[in-house]
């Protein structure tokens, strides 16, 4: 069963450094990956993707991307309270839909 | 509208009545989901069809009734349901279903489930 893993946290940075989110995932196959950003009693929204092993930068967010490790993880510089959310790692396996990770809490602290 | 949009966004039902949750996308999707999301649990995928087909049901029970009539709307029939079925109802829509940067999910706002 392909499975998706994710820390749930909560995790608490204070204002200004850097949160890093993780996520690891079974199946060696896996070709794309997303983080969807959930705010309490919200839908989830989708923040980056990424396909390619290597960094990949958005703004205040670096997307992390080790397939040899099966290791993505979300960097965001500057934390700010208004991340303070649910954080979803979901993987593409190809030919079967998305399969997310239980997520992680974010707190950031002021 | 733009993007992923469900009706109504809340809703309180008795375990006797019958009631639909509709899902519209404005994307020019192909592939449509429904997601149960309870309280403190992960997301758990229900239903995906893919252009009107169903491609999937995660052993979901029958009390939950899907409907496709076409690539933009999506229905969740829902009769004799059980307190614990109570939580948000999430829609969401993708270009496909297998695979790559074409299978990002969009979601809308969710119907939050109540059963009395």
């Amino acid at each position: 069963q392909k499975e998706v893993e994710q820390n749930s946290g909560p995790l608490s940075v204070p204002e200004g450094a850097i949160a890093s989110l993780n996520c690891t995932y079974s199946d060696r196959g896996s070709q794309s990956f997303f983080w969807y950003r959930q705010y309490s009693g919200k839908s989830p929204e989708l923040i980056m993707s990424i396909y390619s092993n290597g960094d990949k930068e958005d703004g205040r967010f670096t997307a992390q991307l080790n397939k040899a490790s099966q290791y993505v993880s979300l960097l965001i510089r500057d934390s700010q309270p208004s991340d303070s959310a649910t954080y979803l790692c979901a993987v593409d396996s190809g030919n079967t839909p998305l399969v997310f990770g239980k997520g992680t809490r974010l707190s950031v602290i002021a | 509208e733009t993007g992923v949009t469900q009706t109504p966004r809340h809703l309180v039902m008795g375990m006797t009545n019958k009631k639909s949750l509709k899902c519209e996308q404005h994307l020019g999707h192909n592939a449509m989901y429904w997601y149960k999301q309870s309280a403190k649990k992960p997301l758990e995928l229900m239903f995906v069809y893919s252009l009107e087909e169903r491609v999937e049901n995660n052993s979901v029970p029958s009390r939950f009734s899907p409907e496709c009539p076409n690539s933009s709307h999506l229905f969740l029939h829902l009769h004799t349901l059980q307190p614990e079925d109570s939580a948000l109802y999430l829609c969401a829509s993708s270009q496909d279903p297998t695979g790559g940067l074409e299978e990002t999910q969009y979601f809308g706002p969710g119907t939050r489930l109540l059963v009395l």
